[in-house]
């Protein structure tokens, strides 16, 4: 199958820093990549989208100017978590398909587990 | 996407088969079943799809109801490190639009 790899796998930062987390797929190119974000013992929810090129589609009530994504090529993108605070600790997991196979499975990262002290 | 609902958690003997359902009533014509799993502290993984015949694969088999109302994935010789979250997803076949996850199965394989 295929491989998205995400890096940090964990990361821990001051209060008020910014963090940048990978996302790439490693074997495959992909115009879209999904962030979600997950909190003990809940699921998955789903942050944005990230389009190769163009500007992110966030879900509402995720910010985007305190959540950047940019998606510069084909295999990256990144969720920068800017003036991060305790509440913004989370587990953070990417995703991707393989650009123009109709019909297939989502891949995911590892995710990045996001302590902020 | 079609709503489904799963138990919440499960239990299974080590070496046993382990049947998770999912039931998914308002699924449309064209909307697949996908079933994921999350094991602690990792991304989820893919473990098959279908539409509405049954589907066998390495890791596990699907079965889907003929009316495809509903439909179990069986893990037909559950192993310690099969103990997951297991996630039943109906939605059309496209890599294009993210996933939505319910709140799954919490499977715990018991040795």
């Amino acid at each position: 199958g295929a491989v998205v790899s995400q890096h940090p796998s964990w990361v821990i930062c001051k209060s008020g820093t910014s963090v940048k987390i990978e996302c790439r797929s490693l074997d495959f190119q992909a115009t879209t990549m999904f962030w979600y974000r997950q909190f003990p013992k809940q699921s998955l929810m789903l942050m944005a989208t990230s389009n190769e090129g163009s500007k992110a589609t966030y879900e509402q009530g995720v910010e985007k100017d305190k959540f950047l994504i940019n998606h510069a090529s084909l295999t990256l993108s990144t969720l920068t978590v800017t003036s991060a605070h305790p509440e913004d600790s989370s587990f953070y997991i990417c995703s991707a398909s393989p650009q123009g196979r109709i019909g297939t499975e989502a891949f995911f990262g590892q995710g990045t587990r996001l302590t902020v002290v | 996407d079609a709503k489904t609902t799963q138990p919440p958690s499960m239990d299974c003997a080590e070496g046993r088969a382990a049947n998770l359902p999912c039931n998914h009533s308002t699924i449309s014509g064209n909307e697949y079943v996908y079933w994921y799993r999350q094991i602690h502290s990792q991304g989820p993984q893919y473990i098959i799809h279908g539409l509405k015949n049954n589907e066998t694969n390495e890791m596990a088999s699907l079965i889907i109801t003929e009316d495809r109302k509903s439909s179990t994935l069986i893990l037909p010789h559950a192993t310690l490190r099969d103990t997951a979250v297991y996630y039943c997803i109906v939605r059309v076949e496209t890599g294009r639009r993210a996933l939505t996850f319910g709140s799954g199965t919490r499977l715990q394989v018991q040795p």
